[in-house]
């Protein structure tokens, strides 16, 4: 069974960094592309981030571009999101999501239980 | 950027109704458009990808239809498990981008 567990949230002054982990089980995770989705508490979805199965290509939403790095350690079957310079409009829960596939153009068929980042002071 | 609008952004239903939701992109996505649903508190679900195609494990109630840049989500028949928000994405071309949501209320 195809298990994600989101971690590292939590409460983050604005200008602050935090990272967020995702840890894959039941399945191959070095022959998967994964992504970042964000929601930010009664509101939609947005997708923040994606990275191929390698590592070797990553993609981000233009609100995040400069601040956010994406990254994964395909030993451990760990994903990362590591966030800077955070900022208020930030605060959502952050959801890693794994392609379908390695191919880009996917959907997203598995899910962690998302991990709630607040920037507050 | 793609944009993705769904309407209605809220419909009230009731059991045993036949529900569409309508997505429009604002450019050509060919087929690679999935439809999630995402109750309080959870993750969301894909049930419907490529278009048109079921999810795996997803009831046969849900059907998805469209080509380029209009598709629509049926439920043919509305259970108590379906009251939730429904998503559309479009995976064609980096940014990914969501509808707006869709709440399905009941009546």
């Amino acid at each position: 069974e195809v298990q994600l567990l989101d971690s590292g949230g939590g409460l983050v002054q604005p200008g602050g960094s935090l990272r967020l982990s995702c840890a894959a089980s039941g399945f191959t995770f070095s022959t998967y592309n994964m992504n970042w989705v964000r929601q930010v508490p009664g509101e939609g979805l947005e997708w923040v981030s994606a990275i191929s199965d390698s590592g070797a290509e990553s993609y981000y939403a233009d609100s995040v571009k400069g601040r956010f790095t994406i990254s994964r350690d395909n030993s451990k079957n760990t994903l990362y999101l590591q966030m800077n310079s955070l900022r208020a409009d930030d605060t959502a829960v952050y959801y890693c999501a794994k392609s379908f596939h390695s191919r880009w153009s996917q959907k997203f068929d598995s899910w962690g239980q998302g991990s709630l980042v607040t920037v507050s002071s | 950027d793609i944009q993705m609008t769904q309407s209605p952004s809220t419909l009230s239903t009731s059991i045993g109704d036949r529900v569409t939701i309508t997505c429009r992109a604002s450019q050509s996505i060919n087929t690679l458009l999935a439809w999630y649903q995402q109750k309080p508190g959870k993750a969301p679900k894909v049930l419907i990808y490529g278009a048109s195609s079921l999810e795996s494990g997803v009831p046969s109630r849900f059907s998805g239809s469209g080509y380029a840049t209009e598709f629509t989500l049926t439920i043919s028949s509305l259970q108590p498990d379906d009251f939730a928000t429904y998503y559309c994405q479009q995976y064609d071309s980096f940014p990914v981008t969501f509808g707006q949501g869709t709440k399905l209320e009941i009546k």
